[in-house]
């Protein structure tokens, strides 16, 4: 088992560009979350998907979309980057629809690393 | 919205010393989690407590309800020990907060 997959690793984008961050489970888990962490802040939610075809809103989710493709994928789009949104990203996902916030074991990919010029 | 401090902010030891982690929280909780996050970047979950103590090999993990404390101990330490150990707070209805993280290296 691969467990939480992300790709890319790192990426570098000038002001203005667009990418997608790409996330995938092998666990068979319902639940997904893109998280964001900068220096010296914790982790933040920027959206979840509690199962296939759902997704909300999570602590800052302002610039970003996300698509639940099918149950193993679950995208974060940035439609036009900004420096402010240089941060390293992660993807976790749990069985139940509230992960950590519901006392369930979340697992994280291993982040990506994104740099907005 | 629940504060979540954690101490110290960084903490450099020698092998074998015994680690002390702490994180308090400004808002009842119903759990608190302690991650690590190694220094390629993965992070995994270590405990999920909300009351007394559990420990798993070398790290301990305790809290005190009443206080709103929580302490990560880790015996015998080793280099590979060395990582970023983060709380994380369970509020409310769905409410979840993380501590900024203690930033460990334990040297040879």
């Amino acid at each position: 088992n691969a467990g939480v997959t992300q790709t890319p690793k790192f990426q570098v984008l000038k002001t203005g560009q667009s990418m997608t961050l790409q996330c995938a489970q092998d666990m068979n888990h319902n639940s997904m979350y893109w998280y964001r962490q900068d220096p010296g802040m914790g982790l933040r939610l920027i959206y979840y998907s509690a199962s296939e075809g759902t997704t909300d809103k999570g602590e800052v989710p302002n610039g970003y979309n996300v698509s639940r493709l099918n149950k193993r994928e679950f995208s974060l789009r940035l439609e036009s980057a900004a420096p402010s949104q240089t941060s390293v990203y992660f993807c976790a996902s749990s069985e139940s629809v509230r992960g950590l916030a519901g006392g369930d074991t979340q697992y994280f990919g291993p982040g990506t690393r994104l740099t907005v010029l | 919205k629940n504060e979540v401090e954690q101490s110290p902010q960084n903490l450099t030891a020698q092998e074998g010393e015994f680690i002390t982690i702490n994180c308090s929280y400004s808002v009842g909780i119903s759990a608190l989690h302690w991650l690590q996050q190694h220094p390629g970047g993965g992070i995994v979950s270590l405990f999920m407590l909300s009351s007394g103590k559990k420990k798993h090999g070398r790290l301990i993990a305790t809290i005190n309800i009443q206080e709103k404390h929580s302490s990560l101990h880790i015996t015998a330490s080793h280099p590979r020990d060395s990582a970023v150990y983060i709380c994380a707070v369970r509020w409310g209805a769905d409410g979840l907060t993380f501590g900024k993280g203690t930033h460990l290296i334990i040297q040879p």
